[in-house]
């Protein structure tokens, strides 16, 4: 079973700023949070991946709680190309390689 | 800067033939994956590689299943008598092991139809 809770679907208008939140209430202390995006009929997409600190990348920003008990995937200026559904996974690190991707959230970003 | 690549991207195929699916990983990645993605469905792990060595393998991946990476390169997934279960995505995913979190990507993936 997946580590994490998304919820099923958003909406957000083009232009404003797409926040996603990820529940990982039992994660690890040596667990990273990863997000993926998978756009219609693709491979999923890295996006990008955290610890404890808050991380930026060119494509997107991870806040996580000080806690690590959840996380948010903020998209700071939604496009239509942004549309797709978002993983958050916890890493199965330990003795494991594998990503055990949830439902994910999908994103509708609105003209 | 070449991604995973992965061949064909489509196959339909009649029920009870066998299939082959290429992987190409990103060069310098040394740790190879494969997932599959039903309908409505998040990627399902199969199974990983580190060079050759298949390390790691899912319940998902059945006796009809045989994944190989003969020389530590491109990987070949291969489905014998295939049965209309088995239409899905097939992804692949590599990664470095050099990396510190591994982190893994993905390839566009082959979608195979069963008929």
């Amino acid at each position: 079973d997946a580590k994490t809770t998304q919820p099923t679907s958003m909406d957000c208008a083009e232009g404003r700023a797409a926040n996603l939140p990820c529940n990982h209430s039992t994660i690890s202390g040596n667990e990273y949070v990863y997000w993926y995006r998978q756009i219609h009929s693709q491979g999923p997409q890295y996006i990008i991946h955290g610890l404890k600190n808050n991380e930026t990348n060119e494509m997107a920003s991870l806040i996580i709680t000080e806690d690590r008990k959840s996380s948010t995937l903020i998209l700071p200026h939604a496009t239509l190309r942004d549309t797709a559904v978002y993983y958050c996974i916890v890493d199965a690190w330990a003795g494991s390689y594998q990503l055990t991707f949830g439902k994910g959230t999908k994103l509708s970003v609105i003209p | 800067d070449t991604g995973v690549s992965q061949d064909p991207r489509h196959k339909i195929t009649k029920r009870g033939q066998n299939v082959t699916f290429r992987c190409d990983p990103i060069s310098e990645h040394n740790r190879l994956y494969w997932y599959r993605q039903t309908l409505g469905q998040g990627p399902e792990f199969l199974t990983y590689f580190q060079n050759e060595a298949q390390l790691e393998k899912s319940r998902l991946l059945s006796d009809r299943f045989s994944a190989e990476r003969p020389k530590g390169s491109f990987s070949t997934l291969e489905i014998q008598r295939t049965e209309q279960g088995d239409s899905a995505m097939y992804l692949c995913a590599s990664s470095s092991r050099d990396s510190s979190t591994d982190t893994q990507y993905f390839g566009p993936g082959t979608r195979l139809t069963v008929l």
